[in-house]
């Protein structure tokens, strides 16, 4: 079992739709971390939290560390947002655990 | 601030060849990743250093990869001989040593066995 679980694996959506990402964890965590990866392209960092919320344009972040999970949510999607979404958690011992990714299409 | 630099971008081989990655983290950062991605998957850690010692490299194929960082800032990884399955994205990355880090990834070695 991985210590990071995603789902869904894979989202389509309509242009505008309201999107949400889950993410479960089972290890102890300092932080959580989402982040984007574009086809062919590198991995950035949107978000790195370890409690309550966190908003950047249209991207906000949710953490409930007594229940584990986190959710990313986008608003008004749009085509540019397709991409592969990666949750992670780090724990004290600065380890990085990983989640499969969710692969997000959003069509026109 | 400059990112996390990584080359090459691209590399192709055949089976039983070898290969070297170069990273070069960010200035600062002690904590060096090297990842390995398989298309489809998540990355998944082949070595972690704190400095220019090894953290973990429990998920190394030590047969066959070897990583070091001299002087605690660039970081080399080598694949000898490569195999098919070694094909992927080497993905280095760099955090600051202790708390609650950014991670930050440099845009990927990708490898292609033949």
């Amino acid at each position: 079992k991985n210590e990071v679980e995603q789902s869904p694996q894979n989202l389509t959506a309509q242009e505008g739709e309201f999107i949400t990402i889950n993410c479960s964890y089972s290890v102890g965590i300092s932080a959580l971390h989402w982040l984007q990866q574009h086809p062919g392209g590198g991995i950035v960092s949107l978000f790195m939290l370890s409690s309550g919320k966190k908003k950047h344009g249209r991207l906000i972040a949710t953490i409930n560390i007594q229940e584990k999970h986190s959710s990313l949510h986008i608003t008004a999607s749009h085509p540019r947002d397709s991409a592969v979404y990666i949750c992670a958690v780090t724990n004290t011992g600065n380890q990085f655990y990983f989640g499969t990714g969710t692969s997000l299409t959003v069509i026109p | 601030e400059a990112g996390v630099a990584q080359s090459p971008r691209y590399k192709i081989i055949e089976k039983r060849q070898s290969v070297a990655f170069w990273c070069n983290p960010i200035s600062g950062h002690a904590t060096l990743y090297w990842y390995q991605q398989i298309l489809g998957q998540g990355p998944k850690l082949l070595i972690q250093f704190q400095n220019n010692g090894v953290v973990d490299d429990s998920q190394l194929p030590k047969d066959r990869f070897s990583a070091e960082r001299l002087k605690g800032v660039d970081s080399t990884l080598k694949i000898q001989p490569a195999k098919l399955e070694d094909s992927a994205v080497y993905l280095c990355a760099s955090s600051t040593p202790s708390g609650a880090n950014v991670l930050t990834f440099g845009a990927g070695s990708r490898l292609t066995v033949l």
